[in-house]
């Protein structure tokens, strides 16, 4: 059973504020890191697939970092809008299938 | 809209009911997946299938009974099925696996299934 954790849980944030998350997940046999953004009563969205250790991808005023030596990314957000506000999940997997591992998600929410 | 449609959005059924969980992709994709999310629980994998192979089964019991009759059509039939099997069931296709995949996957919305 691999083992992917997300911190925090939930997260409350004022509109304008800059916040991360962290994922962790098993440093061997690294393949593939996801983020996935997944709001209410919508289906999830990728946000990123990083695959090199110091990877770094942003897409607007979201960026995520990669460190799979040490088995972390981390999600950032500047300027926090409230459409910002859902779970964000992480996945992992250690092979070229399919199977990826999912975390128990960050919940974000931004207060205008 | 992901190209991704499952229906029914909504379900609830009886214990002794039949009845099954519809998911169609327009993406050209040939793996398709079964996921299950529980309250308070991460995304659990239940089926994979890959060129309508299934793949995976992620130990699953046999009161969920997956099929794939081609690439863009997965079904998850129900049947017997107990409360605690209550959860958002969530659909999702990518690409075919292979070392140059990376698996980015393109989910349903769910089907909400409360089993009474």
């Amino acid at each position: 059973i691999l083992n992917v954790e997300q911190s925090p849980q939930s997260l409350h944030v004022q509109e304008g504020d800059s916040t991360n998350f962290t994922c962790s997940f098993p440093s061997s046999n690294f393949y593939a890191l996801h983020w996935y953004r997944w709001e209410t009563a919508k289906s999830p969205e990728a946000l990123f697939v990083m695959t090199l250790n110091g990877d770094e991808k942003k897409k607007g005023r979201i960026s995520a970092t990669l460190n799979t030596k040490e088995g972390y990314s981390y999600l950032y957000i500047k300027g926090s809008q409230p459409e910002d506000s859902a779970t964000y999940l992480c996945a992992f997997s250690n092979n070229a299938g399919n199977m990826l591992t999912f975390g128990g998600g960050t919940r974000l929410m931004v207060k205008p | 809209e992901t190209g991704v449609t499952q229906t029914p959005r909504h379900l609830v059924m009886g214990m002794t009911n039949k009845k099954s969980l519809k998911c169609e992709q327009h993406l050209g994709h040939n793996a398709m997946y079964w996921y299950k999310q529980s309250a308070k629980k991460p995304l659990e994998l239940m089926f994979v299938y890959n060129f309508k192979e299934q793949t995976e089964n992620n130990s699953v019991p046999s009161r969920f009974s997956p099929e794939c009759p081609n690439s863009s059509h997965l079904f998850l039939h129900l049947h017997t099925l107990q409360p605690e099997d209550s959860a958002l069931y969530l659909c999702a296709s990518s690409r075919s696996s292979g070392a140059a995949n990376t698996g980015e996957l393109f989910f349903g919305e769910g089907s909400r299934l409360t089993v009474l």
